[in-house]
C-alpha cells in the first residue's frame, strides 16, 4: 500500500518551454501533498505544499509564477515548470500524507533537462 | 526553521559489517523518518519513527525523542544497502518534512 507515481520519470525540454509533471497516489487519498527538487549530490529541499482545493504554499525563495502547482483532487498534485530555463534541469520528487496520517510516501522522481 | 543534522557524511563498509547512522534535530518533532535513496533516486521508506524503537529485518532505529536523536543501525550489510540514507523530520504541530544532509553509504562485497 501507500504508492506514489509520478509522471513522466523523465522529460528533456527547450528552453522557453512549459513542463508538466503529475504526481498521483494510488492507492490512499491525500489532502496534501509536497513537492521537491534535489541537485546532485545534495538533500531534498521543499519547493511548495500542495492541498487539495486551495492554493499551494511556497518556500522562500521559490518563484509561485515559475512553478504553478495544482491540486484538483484528493489523489492528483501536478507541477508545471513554466518557461523552463536550463538553470531549472534537477530532479522534482513529490511526496503525500495519507488524510489523518503523519507518515508521507515520495514518488520516483522526475529528471527534468532544460537545454 | 528546524535543523537536521547526520553523520557520518560517508561510510564506507566491507560486506558483512555493522554500521550506526545518526540525526540529530534541533526542536521537538512529531515526526521522523527514515529513508533509502536507491541509485534510480526512488525515495523507499525504512521507519515512521517520533519515538522509541523499531527493527525491519537487519535494519533497525532508535529515535529518543527527549534528547533529539535518532540512530538507524544496520547489520550484516550487503551490497544492496549502498545509497545515500536521511534522515527527515516535521516539527511538532508542523506540516513539513525537512531532511538532513544524508549519508552516502557504499558497501564493498
Amino acid at each position: 500500500g501507500a504508492v506514489v507515481s509520478q509522471h513522466p520519470s523523465w522529460v528533456i525540454c527547450k528552453s522557453g518551454t512549459s513542463v508538466k509533471i503529475e504526481c498521483r497516489s494510488l492507492d490512499f487519498q491525500a489532502t496534501t501533498m509536497f513537492w521537491y527538487r534535489q541537485f546532485p549530490k545534495q538533500s531534498l529541499m521543499l519547493m511548495a505544499t500542495s492541498n487539495e482545493g486551495s492554493k499551494a504554499t511556497y518556500e522562500q525563495g521559490v518563484e509561485k509564477d515559475k512553478f504553478l502547482i495544482n491540486h484538483a483532487s484528493l489523489t492528483l498534485s501536478t507541477l508545471t515548470v513554466t518557461s523552463a530555463h536550463p538553470e531549472d534541469s534537477s530532479f522534482y520528487i513529490c511526496s503525500a500524507r495519507p488524510t489523518d496520517y503523519n507518515e508521507q510516501f515520495f514518488g520516483p522522481g522526475t529528471r527534468l533537462t532544460v537545454l | 526553521g528546524i535543523q537536521v543534522e547526520q553523520s557520518p557524511p560517508d561510510l564506507i563498509l566491507q560486506e558483512g559489517a555493522n554500521s550506526t547512522l545518526r540525526c540529530n534535530f534541533s526542536d521537538s518533532v512529531n515526526n521522523l523518518q527514515w529513508f533509502h535513496q536507491n541509485p534510480w533516486g526512488q525515495l523507499i521508506n525504512l521507519f515512521y519513527i517520533p519515538s522509541g524503537t523499531k527493527q525491519n529485518g537487519r535494519l533497525s532505529a532508535t529515535t529518543v525523542a527527549t534528547e533529539r536523536y535518532s540512530l538507524l543501525y544496520i547489520s550484516s550489510s550487503q551490497t544492496t544497502d549502498s545509497g545515500v540514507y536521511f534522515c527527515a523530520v516535521t516539527k511538532a504541530a508542523g506540516n513539513k518534512l525537512t531532511f538532513g544532509g544524508g549519508t552516502r553509504v557504499l558497501v564493498k562485497p
